[in-house]
């Protein structure tokens, strides 16, 4: 069946570095792929998404694509802020898979002044 | 303002004492989810509900009951809680079936539940 791999955590980096959470799926067909994310106490929001392959989500500075040749959909930022400490959720829809949201197991990373 | 809102926040209990966890949302969602979230396991669904008077089992949905007879709410029922119930909980809700409606899911704030 369909499944989404992320990278373990956490993640820990210091404010103004790069960052990539990598996320691979395994489906068939033409999914679309979400990231969400925790922030402390609180619960999921979406935090970008893209819905055929080659598209590009964007939102606060993260980015992601949907590359299909390599299954994956990594999520980068060029430089993060104490303000990102959260735990980052990769998921994936596939209509065919009862039209269920399908997750990652979140990648928690903690950014340092 | 737009919202899923969960009760209660916090809750510890004694095995066998009949809960529920309410969940409403102002959104005027089909769709409504519950999750637990749990160490080195992720979200796990445990029902899930189309619209009104319809609803289904997600992946862990044992000992888990649900009702769906308004739109707005969704209550979580745990008849006889056990210490595996343990966990924090999350309703979230979406415009259509999540996610292709509006491609967003929203979630309550959560609900920690111990049994203890």
């Amino acid at each position: 069946g369909d499944s989404v791999t992320q990278m373990e955590g956490p993640v820990t980096l210091s404010e103004e570095a790069f960052l990539t959470i990598n996320c691979t799926y395994t489906a068939t067909g033409y999914p679309s792929l979400f990231w969400y994310v925790q922030y402390p106490g609180e619960g999921l929001q979406l935090l970008l998404k893209a819905t055929k392959a080659d598209d590009k989500g964007s939102n606060k500075g993260f980015e992601a694509t949907y590359r299909k040749e390599t299954t994956s959909f990594h999520l980068e930022k060029g430089s993060v802020q104490v303000s990102d400490s959260a735990v980052y959720f990769c998921a994936l829809y596939n209509a065919g898979n009862n039209r269920k949201l399908i997750w990652g197991l979140g990648t928690s990373l903690a950014v340092n002044p | 303002e737009a919202q899923v809102t969960q009760n209660p926040r916090y809750l510890i209990t004694v095995t066998g004492k009949k809960l529920t966890v309410t969940c409403s949302q102002n959104m005027n969602h089909e769709y409504m989810s519950w999750y637990r979230q749990d160490p080195g396991l992720g979200l796990r669904q445990i029902y899930y509900s189309m619209n009104v008077e319809v609803t289904d089992k997600g992946d862990v949905p044992e000992g888990y009951k649900v009702s769906r007879k308004e739109k707005r709410n969704f209550p979580l029922i745990l008849e006889s809680p056990s210490p595996n119930q343990t966990s924090l909980y999350f309703c979230a809700s979406s415009l259509s079936d999540a996610p292709r409606g509006t491609g967003e899911l929203f979630f309550g704030e959560g609900s920690r539940l111990t049994v203890l």
